[in-house]
């Protein structure tokens, strides 16, 4: 059973703050990353899909790297705004052709004006 | 909008009956994907089709789930008998046969089993 944690379950940040967050992940197997961003009512949507170890991949204020000998990936996001109120979900890929993704539980981020 | 659409977007059953939702994925997309998530869970894999091949199925995909993708284009999942335990959010995505699968997904059928 492939185990996809993230931390932490929920964070209150205050508006123009920054923050991160953490995916661990079985660094055996592995094959990608996904990231995505899912708000209330509405579609997740992709943030980032990571394959290299020590890969950075940018989205304007957001940001996030993989390290996969250890199995973790962060996410960071600079001058938290409202907009960004949403569950953070990651989802892990392993090889040898499985196809669907692992997800975390997610981290609920909910931005204070 | 060109994005991935589902429907019904919620439905309420009565135990015991049979529920069909539909997913119409981005339309050069040839890989299609059924997730469940259920309060306080990550999204979890059900099944996914290439074209109208149904090349992986999860062991949550008991004997009262069925889903088809005919012509290798909108797809259809079935739950028989519904149980309580089946209310949970279904979400659907789609992705290009490509090395990152990217997968993009709808807004998901929001089931509620009474």
């Amino acid at each position: 059973i492939l185990n996809v944690e993230q931390s932490p379950q929920s964070l209150h940040v205050q508006e123009g703050d920054s923050t991160n967050f953490t995916c661990s992940f079985p660094s055996s197997n592995f094959y990608a990353l996904h990231w995505y961003r899912w708000e209330t009512a509405k579609s997740p949507e992709a943030l980032f899909v990571m394959t290299l170890n020590g890969d950075e991949k940018k989205k304007g204020r957001i940001s996030a790297t993989l390290n996969t000998k250890e199995g973790y990936s962060y996410l960071y996001i600079k001058g938290s705004q409202p907009e960004d109120s949403a569950t953070y979900l990651c989802a892990y890929r392993s090889g040898g052709g499985a196809d669907g993704l692992t997800f975390g539980k997610g981290t609920h981020l909910i931005i204070q004006p | 909008d060109t994005g991935v659409s589902q429907d019904p977007r919620h439905k309420i059953t009565k135990r015991g009956q049979n529920v069909t939702f539909r997913c119409d994925p981005i339309s050069e997309h040839n890989r299609l994907y059924w997730y469940r998530q259920t309060l306080g869970q990550g999204p979890e894999f059900l099944t996914y089709f290439q074209n109208e091949a149904q090349l992986e199925k999860s062991r949550l995909l008991s004997d009262r789930f069925s889903a088809e993708r005919p012509k290798g284009s909108f797809s259809t999942l079935e739950i028989q008998r519904t149980e309580q335990g089946d209310s949970a959010m279904y979400l659907c995505a789609s992705s290009l046969a490509i090395s990152t699968n990217e997968q993009y997904f709808g807004p998901g059928t929001r089931l509620t089993v009474t």
